[in-house]
């Protein structure tokens, strides 16, 4: 059974531009949640997904936003990037409660 | 709101016994879970308690006590391939998880 597949893997962006991230779950989950994690922060929630409805967000501001489409695909989108917003990015995907599956992330730089 | 605690650092020595601890601040609790994240890697998923008392998976077991707000991950017979770093994160109140700062395991030789 595939895995949680994020792209990209990587990516450089300069302030102000935007990014949008992409999200495949393993092949039945219909949660998807995303995460920042930076070295400073830890792992801090950003929001969640199921059947295409977001159940809860995390406090980031609105710059930050989301989306999941009917097969379960998830996208992530930074409009107006700031420096801070260096971190990775990682995607889960889970069927029980308390059990998630994360991609390997996609490792963003803001210069 | 939701917060965790656990030690930022802990160090002990191959073949020996550790144990994480986290205590939690949560409205709304659904569980513990335990994950474990290699420098570079994803977190992985160990281990998830919602009811109290000990769990075990092979080396690794985890512990939870609702009255008390408390959990801890135990590694017995440690190896090297163990030094990464090992959250405990908590349900929200609609399924999403908030995860603790982390602690990172060291195993010598």
């Amino acid at each position: 059974k595939a895995g949680v597949t994020q792209t990209p893997r990587y990516l450089i962006k300069t302030r102000g531009q935007q990014v949008t991230l992409s999200c495949s779950p393993i092949s039945g989950h219909r949660s998807v949640s995303w995460y920042q994690q930076t070295p400073g922060q830890g792992l801090q929630f950003l929001f969640e997904y199921f059947s295409e409805t977001q159940r809860n967000k995390g406090n980031f501001p609105g710059r930050f936003s989301g989306r999941q489409f009917s097969n379960s695909r998830s996208e992530m989108n930074v409009s107006t990037l700031e420096l801070g917003d260096s971190a990775l990015y990682l995607c889960a995907s889970s069927l029980k409660t308390g059990e998630l599956f994360f991609g390997e992330g996609s490792r963003l730089t803001v210069l | 709101g939701q917060s965790l605690e656990q030690p930022s650092e802990v160090t002990a020595v191959e073949g020996a016994i550790v144990q994480i601890n986290c205590t939690y601040q949560t409205s709304g609790f659904y569980g513990l879970s335990w994950y474990q994240q290699h420098d570079g890697g994803a977190p992985t998923f160990l281990s998830y308690n919602a009811l109290d008392g000990l769990e075990e998976t092979g080396r690794f077991s985890s512990f939870l006590s609702r009255s008390d707000s408390y959990g801890y991950l135990l590694l017995q017979e440690l190896q090297m391939k163990d030094s990464a770093s090992y959250f405990c994160a908590v349900g929200g109140s609609q399924g999403n998880l908030i995860f603790g700062k982390g602690t990172k395991l060291s195993v010598k030789p």
